[in-house]
């Protein structure tokens, strides 16, 4: 199946820096890419879904100038977590869908942010 | 609104069958899916069902769904110790959207 990469993998920030956490379609264009916050024990849910080279759209409660993504490429979209607290400490996952009405997101390996 | 249910832990004897259920709200849901969890990891795409198909197998993996009930189960028969992961019930809303259960913790007993 497509391989879809995050980078990176862990990263820990003191409070009040912002992050980049970088989704990468690896031999795939990914016209949708898809941003997910899962909290330990829990589900993943939906931060925003982001169309190349237009506006992502976020979930209700989602702060768009809070998680600032970017998808600029069909390869590439990024989220950066601005202002970052302890609250927003968690574990990032992206995914990505091809062309047309596929069927399947290809999920990232995950980020997991630790905010002091 | 928009909710999917399944229970939260499932203890099996290696070499059993395991079940997993999973019941969800959304009655226009075009798929249904099972996704694979191991710890540290993304989520893997097991195996995932049409809405206007009653069952599905596919080597090991056996998923079953009832669409007036909302109810959808995965089998997995003669479960090993590779399959102790975290299995996650999901249904699609719309063209993008994919609402997932909080997860089945699947621990296999040797």
């Amino acid at each position: 199946g497509a391989v879809v990469s995050q980078h990176p993998s862990w990263v820990i920030c003191k409070s009040g820096t912002s992050v980049k956490i970088e989704c990468r379609s690896l031999d795939f264009q990914a016209t949708t890419m898809f941003w997910y916050r899962q909290f330990p024990k829990q589900s993943l849910m939906l931060m925003a879904t982001s169309n190349e080279g237009s506006k992502a759209t976020y979930e209700q409660g989602v702060e768009k100038d809070k998680f600032l993504i970017n998808h600029a490429s069909l390869t590439l979209s990024t989220l950066t977590v601005t202002s970052a607290h302890p609250e927003d400490s968690s574990f990032y996952i992206c995914s990505a869908r091809g062309s047309g009405r596929a069927v399947e997101q290809f999920f990232g390996p995950g980020t997991r942010l630790t905010v002091l | 609104g928009e909710d999917v249910e399944q229970s939260l832990f499932l203890s099996v004897r290696e070499g059993d069958s395991s079940v997993i259920n999973c019941t969800y709200t959304d009655s226009s849901s075009t798929y249904l899916y099972w996704y694979k969890q191991e710890p540290g990891a993304g989520l893997q795409l097991l195996t995932y069902i049409f809405s206007n198909m009653d069952m599905k197998q596919d080597q090991r993996l056996t998923v079953l769904l009832n669409k007036k009930d909302k109810h959808l189960s995965l089998r997995i028969a003669d479960t090993q110790t590779g399959d102790s992961a975290i299995y996650f019930c999901a249904e699609s809303i719309g063209d993008d959207k994919i609402i997932f259960g909080k997860g089945t913790r699947l621990h296999i007993l040797p």
